[in-house]
């Protein structure tokens, strides 16, 4: 069983609509939390990053982390076309010199 | 500012043919790492560094090799390349949140 679990999808919803996207893990170790958006052909683009549990919010952008479930997710409001790329969670404890494990990536296809 | 910048983009060899890739960063970070991207198995780490003339194993390092000789160079080695090494190569570089490159995308026939 993998570390990162994140269900690839593909998920397509209509501009405007709320997309919620989602990673569990098993390692209790992992302290700190990172969102990338991936387009087509580019390389990975860091969106958030949590440190340990709660919310943060950037923009349209919100991340929750919930270390007793193990369960982190992001949340995109008022979806655009221009955000359809893929999502990759990935998290990192706090030492093993910061070392990311990553998701598989969810891809995300928003339609006008 | 670059950020990180890999070179080549592109890349086409023979099977058994040698290259580098090459990893540059501009932000004075000591961590820096070598992804390989394959469809349906995500970000692979290869080797990785902690600091100038330092590099550790990975996930999938064989097959490759990497030095560290500056701070903000980071070189992938492929001593005689294989078709299971057709990917696309990405480096990073930071702690936690990491910056990467654009990519390289390697075909091996």
């Amino acid at each position: 069983q993998k570390e990162v679990e994140q269900d690839p999808g593909p998920l397509s919803v209509p501009e405007g609509a709320i997309v919620s996207l989602n990673c569990t893990y098993s390692n209790s170790a992992f302290q700190y939390f990172m969102w990338y958006r991936q387009y087509s052909r580019k390389g990975p683009e860091l969106l958030m990053y949590t440190y340990s549990s709660g919310n943060k919010e950037d923009g349209r952008f919100t991340a929750q982390v919930d270390k007793s479930s193990k369960y982190i997710s992001l949340f995109i409001r008022d979806s655009q076309p221009s955000d359809s790329a893929t999502y990759l969670c990935a998290m990192s404890p706090n030492t093993n010199a910061g070392k990311s494990t990553f998701g598989d990536g969810t891809t995300l296809t928003v339609k006008p | 500012n670059a950020g990180v910048t890999q070179t080549p983009k592109f890349r086409v060899l023979k099977t058994g043919q040698s290259m580098t890739l090459l990893c540059a960063q501009d932000m004075n970070h000591e961590y820096m790492y070598w992804y390989r991207q394959d469809p349906g198995m995500g970000l692979r780490l290869i080797h990785y560094s902690v600091g100038e003339g330092t590099t550790a194993k990975g996930e999938v390092p064989d097959g490759y090799n990497v030095s560290r000789l500056k701070k903000q160079n980071f070189l992938l080695g492929l001593e005689s390349a294989a078709p299971s090494q057709t990917s696309v190569y990405f480096c990073a570089a930071g702690s936690y949140g990491y910056t990467f490159g654009s990519g390289t995308r390697l075909t091996v026939v």
